[in-house]
């Protein structure tokens, strides 16, 4: 069973150019998690998603980030016009639909360097 | 706004000896409990799940949970130099509702 798949595992972009981030969760799971890591901090909450819907966006910032998870193919992290402080680790998570609990599994991350 | 908190450390403990690592959590209505393992430029892996008052064993790990004192704890015996990382708490109620990781205690295993 494959775990949580992300590419690409490194990402260089320009100032002003689009940037797109692919998770593929683990098999079975419904629901995705996206979070942002600045290096030596904590994790930050950004968008929780199952196929086709937004269960919570409250991380994500209100201009330039969006995020959807269709119901055929990954989900995907879309950051146009990028900044240099969107410079980070981009980590996806993935969960199984399941009353009782949430344990979530995280893929590898893209490390986003805009230059 | 629901919390959960972590002393950020750095705990320092010498090897072979036990690591304690302590979480709490603000929302009463939290009904699974986890614990991940981060090492440096890596992604966060699940090493403990725990959803009933109550220790929990896997190895060398023990997980606890207090519910009414909204505590969680992970205790590490036989302590290894490998197991030098940031320790993860987090926190969830159900699948509609996001898990919330605290900080992170960053732990260092003295050789």
């Amino acid at each position: 069973n494959a775990g949580v798949m992300q590419n690409p595992r490194h990402l260089v972009r320009r100032r002003g150019q689009e940037a797109r981030l692919r998770c593929s969760p683990m098999k079975g799971h419904s629901h995705v998690y996206w979070y942002r890591q600045l290096p030596e901090e904590g994790l930050k909450f950004m968008v929780y998603l199952q196929k086709e819907n937004i269960i919570d966006e409250s991380g994500m910032p209100k201009e330039r980030f969006s995020a959807e998870f269709p119901k055929e193919g990954p989900s995907i992290l879309r950051i146009q016009q990028v900044v240099r402080g969107d410079s980070a680790a981009y980590f996806c998570a993935s969960s199984p639909l399941r009353e009782w609990s949430t344990e979530a599994f995280f893929g590898q991350g893209t490390r986003l360097t805009v230059v | 706004q629901k919390e959960v908190e972590q002393n950020s450390g750095p705990l320092s403990v010498p090897e072979g000896a036990i690591a304690s690592l302590n979480c709490t959590y603000s929302d009463r209505g939290s009904q699974s409990f986890f614990w991940y393992r981060q090492y440096s430029g890596k992604s966060p892996e699940l090493i403990m799940s725990i959803y009933s008052n109550g220790d929990k064993e896997d190895g060398r790990f023990t997980a606890q949970l207090n519910k009414a004192s909204q505590y969680v704890s992970l205790l590490i015996r036989d302590s290894q130099p490998s197991d030098s990382a940031t320790y993860l708490c987090a926190a969830g109620m159900n699948r509609d509702d996001k898990i919330i990781f605290g900080k992170g205690t960053r732990l260092h295993i003295l050789p």
